[in-house]
């Protein structure tokens, strides 16, 4: 089944305790991108990657580092966590860029205590 | 900035009737215009993109349309059923601009009384 996967589901963490959540896509797509959701915000891009090794900032990267080193994954990496980066995040792959249909994991809730 | 404006309350109606709801953005004109669907707790779901020169598309029940000039899409879904309930969220491309990104809007809840 083609899909986006994330993990973890959800994550309760500490201030500054660093962590990484993981993307694969199964769908051989190039592009692949991290959003966060928050209520009133819709969703926003935080990096985004147009192929292995080629990575990019999205509207909201600080605090956030991404690798792209095989083309099925893409993790994104909170070096020290705050309480601001509690959020939904959502990791998406496009088989064309990033102006064509996004495919979308299922979600990763993280709170920041 | 590109900005976009979803109506941030809930759209309530009835079922069978058919649901509209608007998207608005600033600035300049996107090059392709998208729809999503989200239920609560999972992520976006692609409905349907249509590009600049594109007035409508059509798919099923569903109908999008573009206006440039008014810097406005409509999102039309006809004989509405409570299935339909959920948040509904446009996304416009940068790439025109010469952004290589996506920006989306904060979403329109939809419920589907029956």
């Amino acid at each position: 089944e083609a899909q986006v996967t994330q993990n973890p589901r959800y994550l309760i963490t500490v201030t500054g305790k660093k962590l990484t959540v993981t993307c694969s896509q199964n769908m051989n797509h190039e592009y692949m991108s991290w959003y966060r959701q928050d209520p009133g915000l819709g969703l926003r891009q935080i990096y985004y990657s147009m192929n292995v090794e080629v990575t990019d900032k999205g509207d909201v990267p600080e605090g956030y580092k991404v690798s792209r080193k095989e083309k099925r994954n893409f993790p994104l990496i909170l070096e020290s966590p705050s309480p601001n980066q509690t959020s939904l995040y959502f990791c998406a792959s496009t088989p064309r860029g990033l102006a064509y249909e996004q495919y979308f994991g299922p979600g990763t809730r993280l709170t920041v205590t | 900035s590109q900005k976009i404006e979803q109506n941030s309350e809930a759209l309530n109606i009835q079922e069978g009737k058919t649901a509209t709801l608007t998207c608005n953005y600033t600035n300049y004109s996107p090059a392709y215009l998208q729809w999503y669907r989200q239920d609560p707790g999972r992520g976006p779901v692609f409905l349907l993109l249509i590009r600049e020169n594109e007035k409508e598309k059509r798919k099923e029940r569903l109908k999008v349309t573009f206006d440039t000039t008014l810097k406005q899409s409509l999102f039309h879904i006809t004989a509405s059923q409570p299935a339909d309930s959920a948040t509904y969220l446009c996304a416009l491309d940068l790439s025109s601009g010469g952004y290589n990104k996506l920006i989306f809007g904060a979403g329109t809840r939809l419920a589907v009384h029956p």
